[in-house]
């Protein structure tokens, strides 16, 4: 079946820094979510694509639609502590489900 | 900003017991969706459902499990006889449309679903 690769898996870094994350698939995808879950809650979506080379911000966040429809990325610029949480990718492909990746989490130190 | 609702947010059931997990999809969105998410692992895919039909559904998605829109406001998931793999956090979404309309899907908080 359609997998996500994630990755990294954790990042911890100082308050201030850039970070970078990445999906990719050996599946093609048609829509590229990117979502953000605090402890106790459900994912937030966070930004959406929906062409391949889209680049797209919102605020300090920004994400890229892969031009080969299997990967994305997402940049965080300048992070603050309240950036602390777990990111998912999720990728849909020809059908209504979502197809999630297994999150990187991030810790923010101040 | 409309958002999903989910109730309970928590819930505690004996093993065989069955479970009604309820959800209040934003209001004018047409498709809707459960998720599950096991702890510490990624979100996973149960069923979609449109216009009162399940629409697409995954292998976990089995006998045990239905779905229904019983009103015109509430969305539910119903597990007849639970078992202790059914513990997992269970998300409602739901989106304006479905597949390519570029319409994401919003997720509600969870019913973290503990089966003793």
């Amino acid at each position: 079946g359609q997998q996500l690769n994630q990755s990294p898996q954790s990042m911890f870094i100082q308050e201030g820094e850039d970070v970078s994350m990445n999906c990719t698939s050996s599946s093609i995808f048609n829509t590229w979510l990117w979502y953000k879950q605090d402890p106790g809650e459900g994912p937030v979506l966070l930004i959406a694509l929906y062409k391949a080379g889209e680049l797209t911000s919102n605020g300090r966040l920004t994400a890229q639609f892969g031009t080969t429809r299997k990967d994305s990325f997402l940049n965080i610029s300048a992070s603050i502590p309240s950036d602390v949480g777990i990111y998912f990718c999720a990728g849909q492909g020809g059908s209504e489900k979502l197809v999630f990746g297994k999150g990187t989490k991030l810790t923010v130190n101040p | 900003e409309p958002e999903v609702t989910q109730t309970p947010s928590h819930q505690v059931t004996q093993m065989g017991q069955e479970v009604i997990l309820r959800c209040v999809p934003i209001s004018n969105h047409l498709y809707f969706y459960w998720y599950r998410q096991i702890l510490g692992q990624k979100v996973e895919f149960l069923v979609s459902f449109y216009n009162n039909e399940i629409s697409e559904k995954s292998e976990i998605f089995d006998d045990q499990f239905s779905v229904e829109r019983p009103d015109g406001s509430n969305f539910t998931l119903k597990i007849r006889s639970t078992k202790l793999e059914d513990s997992a956090m269970y998300f409602c979404a739901s989106s304006l449309w479905g597949g390519y309309s570029n319409q994401p899907q919003h997720f509600g908080d969870g019913t973290r679903l503990s089966i003793l």
